[in-house]
């Protein structure tokens, strides 16, 4: 079956750490994004990409960064200079020009 | 600049009631697509429905139903005879036409209790 896979689902992480974050997709979608949930705050977009080896920041990228070397991979790095990198993060994906988004199951990262 | 605001956190009701789930959004656009996604306890965002803004007639779909009315910019998201399979955070969401942004709200929690 077609979908998003985010791995790992689970994280755990000493301050100061760079973490990457996988997402991969077989849906042959063109447009991949990144979100991050935090409680009551909805859904913040930090980096989407609409083709390989471009992408653009979203709302709050700093402290992230991406890269789209393959259709079908988005990974994001949380680095060091994310002020508060404890958060739940969601991948997604969508062909272009559709609206819906398809989600995977999301990463939750902790920073002890 | 877009927002969506869902001023209900969290809403608590007992199976077999009905439950409505309110939605304001903002807009300078005259073109544009509203959503609703259900994220379960799995953490996974599960696609409910899209209206586009030239369109506001209401859905019904099963035991769920959306009333659209553009000149409130409302797009409210009931729940009829909930189950205790429908408790998860119901996430109402905003996008232009052009391009691939979406602009989600902060969620409602509903819980449905046996």
């Amino acid at each position: 079956d077609g979908g998003i896979t985010q791995s790992p689902k689970y994280l755990f992480r000493k301050e100061g750490q760079n973490v990457t974050l996988s997402c991969e997709q077989n849906l042959n979608h063109d447009a991949m994004y990144w979100y991050r949930q935090d409680p009551g705050q909805g859904l913040r977009l930090i980096y989407y990409s609409q083709i390989v080896n471009d992408f653009q920041k979203g709302d709050i990228a700093e402290g992230y960064s991406v890269s789209r070397e393959k259709k079908e991979s988005f990974p994001l790095t949380v680095t060091s200079a994310q002020k508060n990198p404890t958060a739940f993060y969601l991948c997604a994906s969508s062909s272009l020009g559709a609206n819906v988004l398809t989600f995977g199951a999301g990463s939750r990262l902790t920073v002890l | 600049a877009q927002k969506v605001t869902q001023a209900q956190t969290e809403i608590s009701v007992v199976e077999k009631e009905d439950v409505t789930l309110d939605c304001v959004y903002e807009t300078r656009d005259t073109t544009y697509y509203l959503f609703w996604y259900k994220q379960p306890p799995s953490g996974e965002l599960v696609f409910l429905i899209r209206r586009n803004s030239f369109d506001e007639q209401n859905e019904i779909s099963g035991r769920y139903s959306w009333n659209f009315q553009k000149s409130t910019s409302s797009f409210n998201f009931t729940i009829t005879a909930s189950q205790v399979v429908d408790s998860a955070v119901y996430f109402c969401a905003l996008k232009m036409t052009a391009g691939n942004k979406l602009t989600f709200g902060g969620g409602t929690r509903v819980l449905v209790k046996p």
